[in-house]
């Protein structure tokens, strides 16, 4: 699979704010995954997304697809401090690896 | 529900030792994927196993290798162990195969140390 491109690499925020991150693709993915990653543990799914356009809430998440399949962003919003963590997104093409972006790593500053 | 399920969580091996990793998936899952993930490299797939058969690999050299049993437990192991093979090793499981848009989930990770 390939490197996706995730953005931002790492973030600051304060409690209470709204965040965005998204990752990007030279290729047309047909899944679109988010996954959140505590120090020491595997990764944990928030959202799934399988429809060009779909646009998907899991609590205080909210993630989307995008229309060109090449890409997808997740908000938090109102952030408290356990949203700590790394988040991954990953996507699957055609071939049907999963490919992972880098991960952003949030820290809320309280 | 029991999750994904790895053992060992943590190991230390030696420079050309070979160590053996394993995975049992959720009840009623039959794909389970392999990746391993490092500070400098994120997480790379390995391979993927449906049904006993691999259905799909990644650019990792033949010393890294696996298989499924019929239960749906896989394991994976590396031969001639490498200082850079020290890494997070993930095993993720499905219903289906991956593509399949049905959801991956992940276990808590054998931490490799080789040393």
């Amino acid at each position: 699979g390939q490197q996706l491109n995730q953005s931002p690499q790492s973030m600051f925020i304060q409690e209470g704010e709204d965040v965005s991150m998204n990752c990007t693709s030279s290729s047309i993915f047909n899944t679109w995954l988010w996954y959140k990653q505590d120090p020491g543990e595997g990764p944990v799914l928030l959202i799934a997304l399988y429809k060009a356009g779909e646009l998907t809430s899991n609590g205080r998440l909210t993630a989307q697809f995008g229309i060109t399949r090449k890409d997808s962003f997740l908000n938090i919003s109102a952030s408290i401090p356990s949203d700590v963590g790394i988040y991954f997104c990953a996507g699957q093409g055609n071939d049907y690896k999963l490919s992972f972006g880098a991960g952003t790593t949030v820290t809320v500053r309280a | 529900k029991a999750g994904v399920t790895q053992t060992p969580r943590y190991l230390i091996k030696t420079r050309g030792q070979q160590v053996t990793l394993s995975c049992s998936p959720i009840s009623g899952h039959r794909s389970v994927s392999w990746y391993q993930q490092t500070p400098g490299q994120g997480l790379q797939f390995l391979f993927e196993y449906f049904s006993e058969t691999q259905r799909n690999k990644g650019n990792f050299p033949g010393r890294f290798s696996g298989r499924q049993f019929s239960n749906s437990r896989s394991e994976m192991n590396v031969s001639t162990l490498e200082l850079g093979d020290s890494a997070l090793y993930l095993c993720a499981s499905s219903r289906e195969p991956t593509g399949r848009g049905n959801t991956i989930y992940f276990g808590e990770g054998s931490w490799l140390t080789v040393v």
